[in-house]
């Protein structure tokens, strides 16, 4: 069974700090690894994905990814109340042409505080 | 911007009876999925099509749950009977269709949040 971990939060940070959201993986074959952001009583938003070691910055976010540690991060700077949101992590099947199937964990909360 | 469709958005229903959603993918996107997410979860794939045919199902409950993409465009996941423990949102994504590992990006319709009573 393959698992994608997320601490299910609530994550608070004060408005202009930086929210930092982790995501592990079992899967040690999976290639890309994808964040989407899902406000309350909606659907989900992609934010960005990553498929090499290292960072990816796009905007205010960035996205780590190491998978010798099989982790995922996403870093969100100068929050804002309007990022309060869950942000879900999802792991693409690492079989070749395998679908493009996503595992998504159970996301985090994030609130921002004025 | 190109969207995925999906009616109804809303839908109450009571135990036992008959339920259908309806999502109208991304113009081009050869890939359709239905997603189910539970409250407090995340989606869990139920159905995946490439075109018109089924890719992967191995989650949906075939004793109730039937899924269609007959002209391999829009599609119609069915639920019959309905459960109580069928509350959630159904999700349906398109994606273009990739054979790299890194491609096959998926974007999400609005929804259909389903009330079982």
């Amino acid at each position: 069974q393959k698992e994608v971990e997320q601490n299910s939060g609530p994550l608070s940070v004060p408005e202009g700090a930086i929210a930092s959201l982790n995501c592990t993986y079992s899967d040690q074959g999976s290639q890309s690894f994808f964040w989407y952001r899902q406000y309350s009583g909606k659907s989900p938003e992609l934010i960005m994905f990553i498929y090499s070691n290292g960072d990816k910055e796009d905007g205010r976010f960035t996205a780590q990814l190491n998978k010798a540690s099989q982790y995922v991060s996403l870093l969100i700077r100068d929050s804002q109340p309007s990022d309060s949101a869950t942000y879900l992590c999802a792991v693409k099947d690492g079989v070749t042409g395998g679908g493009n199937k996503l595992t998504f964990g159970t996301g985090t909360q994030l609130k921002v505080e004025l | 911007e190109a969207e995925v469709a999906q009616s109804p958005r809303y839908k109450i229903t009571e135990k036992s009876q008959a339920v259908a959603f309806w999502c109208d993918p991304i113009s081009g996107h050869a890939t359709l999925y239905w997603y189910r997410q539970i409250l407090g979860q995340g989606p869990e794939l139920l159905v995946q099509f490439q075109d018109e045919s089924v890719v992967d199902d191995s989650q949906l409950p075939k004793d109730r749950f039937s899924a269609e993409r007959l002209k391999g465009v829009d599609s119609t996941l069915k639920i019959q009977p309905a459960e109580l423990g069928d509350s959630a949102m159904y999700l349906c994504a398109s994606s273009l269709q990739s054979g790299t590992s890194w491609g096959g990006t998926q974007y999400f319709g609005p929804g259909t949040r389903l009330l079982v009573l």
